[in-house]
C-alpha cells in the first residue's frame, strides 16, 4: 500500500526566502506526482505534474523534482511571498490505478 | 461551465439522516472522482467513474456510502445512515482523457458535510 509522507508539516519563514518542502512515498511504481495548493476552505489547485520519466518540472518561481527510485520529490519555492501561504500536497498516482494518493501535506506560512 | 462545482457547500445534518452531494465536473471531462478529506489531512480516495460506470469504489468505506453518475457528467455521492464520523470535506474531481497536461485532475471547492 503506497504510504505518502510530507515534511515538516509546517512551516513558517520570512518573506523573501527560498524554501523546499519534501515528499517522501513508499512505492516507487508510480505514473506521475502532483504537487498541489490548498487555501483554507478551498478546494485543490494543481501546481505541477510531474511524469514519471521527468526529472523535474519549473513553473514561474516553482520548481518540482523527482527522484522515482528514491520514492521522494520536492518543491523548491524560490523567493517567497505571503501570497504563497497554503497548504501544500503532492500526490503520487500508481501504474495501477488513476486515483492519487495524497501526503497530509506541508502548512506554508510567509510572514510579511 | 469554468470549473469544477458542488452543490451545497455546506451541509449540516443529524446523526441517522441520508445526504446526497453533488458535482458538476467541467464539460467533456470523462473521468470524475470523490474523494473525501478530514482536518489536518490530505484527501483520501473514494470512488472513480470513467463515464457511467464505476471504475474503481475500493475507497468507500462501507455500504452506506453510494455514488452515481447516469448520464456521464453530473454526479451524486450518496450516504445513508449519517454518522458523526462522517463528518469531513467531499471533494470532486474531474479529469479529461489523454495527454500529459490531460492528466491534471481540476477540484472543485468542496462540500463541508457536518453530522451532529
Amino acid at each position: 500500500k503506497q504510504e505518502v509522507t510530507q515534511i515538516p508539516a509546517a512551516l513558517s519563514v520570512p518573506e523573501g526566502e527560498n524554501l523546499v518542502l519534501n515528499c517522501s512515498f513508499t512505492d516507487s511504481a508510480i505514473y506521475n506526482l502532483q504537487w498541489f495548493r490548498q487555501d483554507p476552505g478551498k478546494g485543490l489547485t494543481s501546481l505541477l505534474l510531474i511524469q514519471s520519466s521527468q526529472r523535474e518540472q519549473t513553473s514561474g518561481r516553482l520548481n518540482a523534482s523527482l527522484d522515482k527510485s528514491s520514492g521522494r520529490s520536492t518543491l523548491y519555492i524560490a523567493a517567497s511571498q505571503p501570497g504563497d501561504s497554503a497548504t501544500y500536497l503532492c500526490a503520487p498516482r500508481m501504474d495501477s490505478s488513476y486515483k492519487l494518493i495524497f501526503g497530509s501535506g506541508t502548512r506554508l506560512l510567509v510572514r510579511p | 461551465g469554468a470549473g469544477v462545482s458542488q452543490t451545497p457547500s455546506n451541509k449540516v445534518t443529524e446523526k441517522g439522516k441520508y445526504v446526497e452531494l453533488r458535482c458538476d465536473p467541467i464539460s467533456g471531462h470523462t473521468a470524475l472522482y470523490w474523494y473525501r478529506q478530514s482536518l489536518g489531512q490530505g484527501p483520501e480516495f473514494l470512488i472513480y467513474f470513467q463515464g457511467t460506470g464505476a471504475a474503481d469504489d475500493s475507497g468507500l468505506p462501507n455500504d452506506r456510502f453510494f455514488a452515481v453518475r447516469p448520464e456521464g457528467s453530473v454526479s451524486t455521492l450518496k450516504i445513508q445512515r449519517t454518522e458523526r464520523g462522517d463528518s469531513a470535506v467531499y471533494l470532486c474531481a474531474s479529469r479529461s482523457r489523454g495527454g500529459s497536461i490531460q492528466e491534471t485532475q481540476y477540484f472543485g471547492p468542496g462540500t463541508r458535510l457536518l453530522v451532529l
